[in-house]
């Protein structure tokens, strides 16, 4: 079954330090996503992009944070200069149909990445 | 007020045992709505659609209540392996449409031998 897959599984870093989280989506899908979870908090949308771009992103998606699909597999998040609170869990999703039907908006994630800042 | 809020247990229970689960939303607009199961430092994983006119998958039911934004899941016959967090989510729509899941804080279901 074809499943979504993020590397490093943790990556721990020194702040201030530029990190780049990596993902490689469903071959077939079209919308991808990130988002974060700090430990013992919620699951927090970043960024989602769609036809090469972002579509949405949240506040806390700030100029420290990029996204790039560099080619027609992997799509990746960038922190530019890493601080304490970035530490949490990072999910990758993707879903491969457009918004309309509830079944088909299913978001599939991959395992994770767990970043520590110190 | 929270997008998505929900009771966040622990809920203990005995093998066997009927639990269920509430949530509300605060969006009057949200359009779907999913219950996902997170194990302990996992991904969370789509567990079931909620429909309108509630639904069940095997031990599983869903139920949606648009008019008091109230979303629930019934667990008949807890087994062991039920044990996780139960994440309540919902799509809300904006400007570009994406989709964007928003998770409530989860509920923590322990079910003891």
């Amino acid at each position: 079954e074809p499943e979504v897959t993020q590397t490093p599984s943790h990556q721990v870093t020194q702040m201030g330090q530029e990190v780049i989280l990596r993902c490689v989506p469903i071959s077939n899908h079209l919308y991808f996503y990130w988002y974060r979870q700090i430990l013992g908090q919620k699951v927090e949308f970043l960024v989602s992009f769609y036809n090469n771009e972002i579509s949405e992103k949240s506040e806390i998606f700030d100029d420290q944070f990029s996204v790039e699909r560099p080619d027609g597999s992997n799509f990746t998040l960038k922190i530019r200069s890493t601080k304490l609170e970035d530490s949490a869990m990072y999910f990758c999703a993707s879903r491969d149909k457009r918004v309309g039907s509830a079944a088909r908006n299913e978001q599939f994630f991959g395992p994770g990445t767990r970043l520590t800042v110190l | 007020r929270k997008e998505v809020e929900q009771d966040p247990g622990p809920f203990n229970v005995p093998e066997g045992a009927t639990v269920a689960f509430n949530c509300t939303y605060s969006n009057s607009a949200s359009q779907s709505f999913f219950w996902y199961r997170q194990d302990c430092r996992k991904e969370p994983k789509l567990l079931m659609s909620v429909y309108s006119s509630g639904n069940e998958d095997g031990r599983f039911t869903a139920q949606l209540n648009r008019a008091s934004q109230y979303i629930s899941l019934l667990i008949r016959d807890s087994k062991l392996s039920d044990s996780a967090t139960y994440l309540c989510v919902v799509t809300t729509p904006s400007g570009s449409n994406t989709g964007k899941l928003i998770f409530g804080q989860g509920t923590t279901l322990q079910v003891k031998p």
